[in-house]
């Protein structure tokens, strides 16, 4: 068990749909990532928050959104859901500064299907 | 931009046996290397992680990776694997010197070992 927590583990929802996926990191990490893991395109970096601030963007569509909470939660706003956004979205957390040398803690993941 | 490149999907061996897990990588700047590895219904856990100093790393768990700077490589070895090390694999890379950590992951490498 990393320490991560993520909800809910799966979702079914369709075309068209939003969806708002949930993760605790671990206590006392201050930055945030989350990450899609599909067949097509592999595990792909959407984004990363330190301490209620964005910090780096990666290959998020203009469709999804994300926050980071003054608790340090963070969710995941996925809108206009389309078929080819069906994946495993991941969430980790690291430690440390939010830089390049972190080490980061997965959770399980949310499985998101779209119908 | 960075790239990695897992050029082995799959690799197949039987209990005890030695294995090699490749990984080479692409970047115009210095980067960290990482191995990460996800068990079967599980996040990604770090392996072990390459930062500076010697070019031979260890895991906790008989893996070692060494990095090959001439070569772009990063490979993972292990002198005698067990049945709970089959997982899938997977490289990654972060541009050094930065305030944040984007992640670049291999397409992965599943290990699947037999008695």
């Amino acid at each position: 068990d990393s320490g991560v927590t993520q909800t809910p583990k799966h979702l079914i929802t369709a075309t068209g749909q939003r969806v708002t996926l949930r993760c605790s990191p671990r206590s006392g990490d201050l930055s945030v990532y989350w990450y899609q893991q599909s067949l097509d395109q592999g595990l792909q970096f959407l984004i990363q928050y330190y301490n209620g601030e964005e910090r780096a963007k990666g290959n998020i569509l203009e469709r999804f959104s994300a926050q980071q909470f003054p608790d340090l939660h963070s969710e995941l706003n996925l809108s206009s859901l389309e078929l080819g956004d069906s994946a495993l979205y991941f969430c980790a957390s690291s430690a440390g500064t939010g830089g390049a040398a972190d080490t980061q803690y997965f959770g399980p993941g949310t499985r998101l299907t779209v119908l | 931009a960075q790239s990695v490149t897992q050029l082995d999907s799959q690799v197949p061996v039987f209990e005890e046996a030695p294995v090699e897990l490749r990984c080479n990588y692409s970047s115009s700047v210095s980067v960290y290397l990482f191995w990460y590895v996800q068990y079967p219904n599980q996040g990604l856990q770090l392996l072990l992680k390459y930062l500076s100093g010697s070019t031979l790393v260890e895991s906790i768990n008989g893996f070692e990776a060494e990095f090959n700077k001439s070569q772009t490589s990063f490979h993972l070895r292990k002198p005698s694997v067990h049945i709970s090390d089959t997982a899938e694999y997977f490289c990654a890379v972060s541009e050094v010197n930065t305030g944040f950590q984007k992640l670049v992951f291999g397409t992965g490498t599943r290990l699947l070992v037999s008695p």
